[in-house]
């Protein structure tokens, strides 16, 4: 049982190069959830999804795609990079059933020039 | 909207000793949950302690222990015995039940635990 796995660790981008963050969990949870993390800020909430096939916009979704075609995958695109997504993005899951209990993944650090 | 405030940026405490952080929050909720996760180095969020607003009872963790006033919206983490390894961001925040678990953050506030 691996939890909540994120790749890459860390990349690098070039400003308008395109990327997807991959998240995947092994849990079978419905919910799961992009945030970002900014110097200085808490995690904010991009896109949530609560079952395959299910996502919607969270506080800050704009420059950023999500689909969920599968219950264990949530991947992130990022279509034009941009620096202001300079960020740290963390991926978390968790039940329907215990929706207040979330699994957090390691994170995935983003830089863009 | 739900709004979390965590007004401390920085914290000291000795080894041993107990130290409190602050939170305050604005909802015009009733019921809902209120968390601190730990971020350590790793940049790892590990959930600390959780309180449901309908609960009365103040949540404890072995040496992690909350005062929630729910009519004055304020949720702070009381460490007691700090330790090394407490060293770590710590974060406050908020979920509404049957929200599609949105959580809200606070700033975070850095706690440094000195030898």
């Amino acid at each position: 049982n691996a939890g909540v796995t994120q790749t890459p660790k860390f990349q690098v981008l070039k400003t308008g190069q395109s990327m997807t963050l991959q998240c995947a969990q092994d849990m079978n949870h419905e919910y799961m959830s992009w945030y970002r993390q900014d110097p200085g800020m808490g995690l904010r909430l991009i896109h949530y999804s609560v079952g395959a096939g299910i996502t919607d916009q969270g506080e800050v979704p704009n420059g950023y795609n999500v689909s969920r075609s599968t219950t264990e995958d949530f991947p992130l695109r990022l279509l034009s990079a941009a620096p202001s997504q300079t960020s740290v993005y963390f991926c978390a899951s968790s039940t329907d059933v215990d929706a207040e209990t979330q699994y957090f993944g390691p994170g995935t650090r983003l830089l863009v020039l | 909207a739900q709004t979390v405030t965590q007004s401390q940026p920085e914290m000291s405490v000795q080894e041993a000793e107990t130290v409190t952080l602050s939170c305050t929050y604005d909802t015009s909720e009733s019921n809902y949950y209120l968390f601190w996760y730990k971020q350590p180095p790793s940049r790892q969020m590990i959930l600390v302690i959780r309180q449901e607003a309908y609960k009365q009872q103040n949540a404890t963790e072995n040496r992690f222990s909350v005062n929630f006033q729910k009519a004055a919206k304020s949720f702070s983490l009381k460490i007691s015995d700090s330790q090394l390894g407490d060293t770590a961001m710590y974060f406050c925040a908020f979920m509404k039940p049957y929200n599609f678990n949105k959580f809200y953050f606070g700033s975070g506030t850095k706690l440094n635990v000195k030898p």
